[in-house]
């Protein structure tokens, strides 16, 4: 299966904890997206790279969130000091593109947070 | 702010006939649409695209229209199969916001044999 992985598909936390999620994408892919996705509303942008570069990041990236591509590969969201408003669904997407062009975005399946 | 909506939570139509999924957005600065198809546990699904410069664009049982006066996109699935069943999102982007993509909330579609 050469689609976006991401690990864990689920994670179990009390408030307070460190939280890492790692994301692979297709492997030809230069950009890498991660999203958040609460229930009953879509995917909202959390932060963009090109390569190992993090071009954008959203405001809803508090100081609590960080994340890297340090190999223009992988990539990894870390959560510090979780709370309960972090619990959702958080999607890896990739894309190939350069430029202005538009590509669309492949998504991963996910790795569910819940914050106790 | 919801810059991207789909304001019917959820639809049903019976198998064979025309889905027709709406989705609304207040930016007229977006020139770039997706739809998405998501099954439960798992991502969303890339659909179908259409750029601005387009009115439609038809993939297969697929086609999506642009209405830029109002600004309005629709999905249609000719004819609906049960496996279509799914929350369906709608997602725009413009060149100023780069690669982000604003999705709506999303419709469940629920296609009856």
């Amino acid at each position: 299966d050469t689609g976006v992985s991401q690990d864990p598909r689920h994670k179990i936390t009390k408030r307070g904890q460190n939280v890492t999620f790692r994301c692979d994408p297709i492997s030809e892919h230069n950009r890498l997206y991660w999203y958040r996705q609460t229930l009953g509303q879509g995917p909202e942008f959390l932060t963009y790279f090109q390569n190992e570069a993090q071009l954008e990041k959203s405001r809803l990236l508090s100081d609590r969130f960080s994340a890297e591509r340090p190999k223009g590969s992988f990539s990894t969201l870390e959560i510090q000091r979780t709370e309960q408003g972090d619990s959702a669904m958080y999607l890896c997407a990739s894309s190939v593109g350069s430029g202005t062009g538009y590509n669309e975005q492949f998504f991963g399946p996910g790795t569910r947070l819940t914050v106790l | 702010d919801q810059q991207v909506k789909q304001n019917s939570p959820s639809l049903s139509v019976q198998e064979g006939r025309i889905s027709i999924l709406n989705c609304d957005y207040t930016n007229s600065m977006f020139d770039y649409f997706l739809w998405y198809k998501k099954y439960p546990a798992e991502g969303p699904t890339f659909l179908i695209s259409i750029s601005s410069i387009k009115d439609k664009n038809e993939d297969g049982r697929f086609t999506v229209f642009l209405n830029k006066s109002a600004k309005h996109l629709s999905l249609h699935i000719v004819p609906s199969q049960p496996g279509d069943s799914a929350v369906y999102f709608c997602a725009a982007s413009h060149f100023n916001t780069g690669n982000q993509f604003y999705f709506g909330t999303g419709t469940s579609l629920t296609v009856i044999p």
